[in-house]
């Protein structure tokens, strides 16, 4: 069974740029979670999809946004990005849900803004 | 406010001895906890677990221990390996929440 994928794995944007990051779920699993790790700071979470709809959402501000398509594919966007966003994002899926499932992650998208 | 807290950023064993990494949360409402293990240019990867109606569950070489009334978890390993050389994350969820909470994580060295 293939593990999660995220594509691009590298990414270099500039500063006032948008961004967008896709991610593919194991087959089977219709929970796509979204992470932010920066050094110091561990895993922030981002968001939570299920069957199209966000169930939960993290503190990060409005320029962070998500989307999961009917085929549990998952992609986020980061509009205006700012130096501060440079981190690798990671995906991560689960059959229903990552309170009750194993969640498994992606290799992430490193983000470089200049 | 981090509600997960892994208080050491880095942790060097020898090969054979016991690693003891550790975790704090503030959260009541978790019942959940789970350990990940990350090496460099890869995604986090699932190593254990512990519900909070459990002080201990054990797999292998790792083993959790869950303390609820200090809000602290461990995980400990032995044997100690080179291959365990990674950075280890704790994380929480509460039930229904469709989140977990992750801490900084530890970077564990083992050593020859």
């Amino acid at each position: 069974k293939a593990g999660v994928t995220q594509t691009p794995r590298y990414l270099i944007k500039t500063r006032g740029q948008q961004v967008t990051l896709s991610c593919s779920p194991i087959s089977g699993h219709r929970s796509v979670s979204w992470y932010q790790q920066t050094p110091g700071q561990g895993l922030q979470f981002l968001f939570e999809y299920f069957s199209e709809t966000q169930r939960n959402k993290g503190n990060f501000p409005g320029r962070f946004s998500g989307r999961q398509f009917s085929n549990s594919r998952s992609e986020m966007n980061v509009s205006t990005l700012e130096l501060g966003d440079s981190a690798l994002y990671l995906c991560a899926s689960s059959v229903t849900s990552p309170s009750t499932d194993t969640q498994y992650f992606g290799p992430g998208t490193r983000l470089t803004v200049l | 406010d981090q509600q997960v807290k892994q208080n050491s950023p880095s942790l060097s064993v020898q090969e054979g001895r016991i690693s003891i990494l550790n975790c704090d949360y503030t959260n009541s409402m978790f019942d959940y906890f789970l350990w990940y293990k990350k090496y460099p240019a890869e995604g986090p990867t699932f190593l254990i677990s512990i519900s909070s109606i459990k002080d201990k569950n054990e797999d292998g070489r790792f083993t959790v221990f869950l303390n609820k009334s200090a809000k602290h978890l461990s995980l400990h390993i032995v044997p100690s390996q080179p291959g365990d050389s990674a950075v280890y994350f704790c994380a929480a969820t509460a039930g229904g929440g469709n989140k977990l909470t992750f801490g900084t994580g530890t970077q564990l060295k083992v050593e020859l």
